[in-house]
Formats: structure tokens, C-alpha cells, sequence
């Protein structure tokens, strides 16, 4: 079945440091990857997503680009911003048939940024 | 505000009572999905319909639970005998998904559930 890996955290970094949130997958065919990011108290949102092999996603400064021969779609963003932090997930749809449209999510990272 | 709505947002219940949770989607939107979290983990999909049409349940979906779309608008997740392992956060999702298009759900504030 569908599975997706995320690095441990949680990730500390002093605000204007370099982000990186790496995440693998297990998926047969093409599936779409997603980025939801969820701050403290509310639900989750779409940060990016990328639909196709070497399509990059971006939103709010974060990208990540869709690595089909390394199975990755990890999360960057030059310099992290204190309102950045929060938990972010990395998740996978699978190509079509009866996983299609059904999330399959990585465990979250935490990430907390300080002043 | 036209998000997609929980109702409640927390429920403390008793080991074997039975609890339901109510998800408002977006208006017009036809897909409605029900995840669910627990604590350190990434959410986990229980069930999704299309229009009123339940079209696919997962296995962690025991017969305790059901869930319903009866006018393929709002939505109810029922949990009946309530257990301490059904303490979690149950989300709801809705989306209207388009020819060539990748779907993008967008999520509910969620109802965290605690059985004592």
C-alpha cells in the first residue's frame, strides 16, 4: 500500500535559518504529493503540491519539488520566520483506482522557530 | 465564514457511551472525507462519500463506527460503545474535485474526542 516517511523531529532553528523537512514515499504509478501545514489551534492547511516527476510546488517562500527517482518531495524555505512554526505534514494521493483522493499522510514534524 | 465546520470541537465521554460529531463541508463541494489522529501521528483515512454515496470505508473503521451524508450536505460520524483507543482528534475534509485536476481537500478545525 501507499506510505509516506518523514524525518524525525522535532526541528529547532533560530528564525532566518535554513529549512529542510525530508520526506519519502512508497506509491505505485505517479501519485500527487502535498505539503499541509498546521498551526497551533487550528486545521490543517494545503502549503503546496506537485502533481507530476520534477514539478515544484511553492507557497509562502517553502517549495519542494517532486523527485520521482528518489521517491522524495522534501520541504524547503530559505529563511524561517517565527510565524513558521507549527507542524507540518507531508502527504501522498495514489494514481487513480480506490485510493484515488484519499490522503495518506506522513507522521508530522515539528518545527519551532525562535526569535 | 464558508470553511468546513466541526460541531463539537470537544467531546469528553465515558467508556460505552456513544458520541456523534457533525462536519458542515463547503457548499458545493460533493466529496467529504472523515480522518482521524492521534496523538504524535499523522491523520488516518476512515471514510469518504460522494454526494450521499458512501463509496469507501477503511479497516479502521469497526462496526462501532458509522458514518452517514444523508442529503449529500452535512455529515455525521457516530461512535457507539465508545473505548479509551477511540480517543483522537476526527477531522473532516471536503473537496470538489475537477476533470484533470488533482483534488486539493481542505480540513475542518476537527472534534477531539477523550473517553474516560
Amino acid at each position: 500500500g501507499n506510505s509516506v516517511t518523514q524525518m524525525e523531529g522535532p526541528v529547532t532553528l533560530s528564525e532566518e535559518a535554513f529549512l529542510t523537512i525530508n520526506c519519502t514515499y512508497t506509491a505505485t504509478g505517479y501519485p500527487s504529493l502535498f505539503w499541509y501545514v498546521q498551526y497551533p489551534g487550528e486545521g490543517l492547511q494545503l502549503l503546496l503540491k506537485a502533481t507530476k516527476a520534477d514539478d515544484k510546488g511553492s507557497n509562502k517562500g517553502f517549495e519542494a519539488t517532486y523527485r520521482k527517482e528518489t521517491t522524495s518531495f522534501h520541504l524547503e524555505k530559505g529563511s524561517v520566520q517565527v510565524s513558521d512554526s507549527a507542524v507540518y505534514f507531508c502527504a501522498l494521493v495514489g494514481a487513480g483506482g480506490t485510493s484515488y483522493g484519499k490522503l495518506t499522510f506522513g507522521q508530522g514534524t515539528i518545527l519551532t522557530v525562535h526569535p | 465564514d464558508t470553511g468546513v465546520s466541526q460541531d463539537p470541537r470537544h467531546k469528553i465521554t465515558k467508556r460505552g457511551q456513544n458520541v456523534t460529531f457533525r462536519c458542515d463541508p463547503i457548499s458545493e463541494h460533493n466529496r467529504l472525507y472523515w480522518y482521524r489522529q492521534t496523538l504524535g501521528q499523522g491523520p488516518e483515512f476512515l471514510t469518504y462519500f460522494q454526494n450521499e454515496a458512501q463509496l469507501e470505508k477503511s479497516r479502521l473503521l469497526s462496526d462501532r463506527f458509522s458514518a452517514e451524508r444523508p442529503k449529500g450536505s452535512f455529515s455525521t460520524l457516530e461512535i457507539q460503545r465508545t473505548e479509551q483507543g477511540d480517543s483522537a482528534m476526527y477531522l473532516c475534509a471536503s473537496s470538489f474535485p475537477s476533470a484533470g485536476i488533482v483534488e486539493t481537500q481542505y480540513f475542518g478545525p476537527g472534534t477531539r474526542l477523550l473517553v474516560l
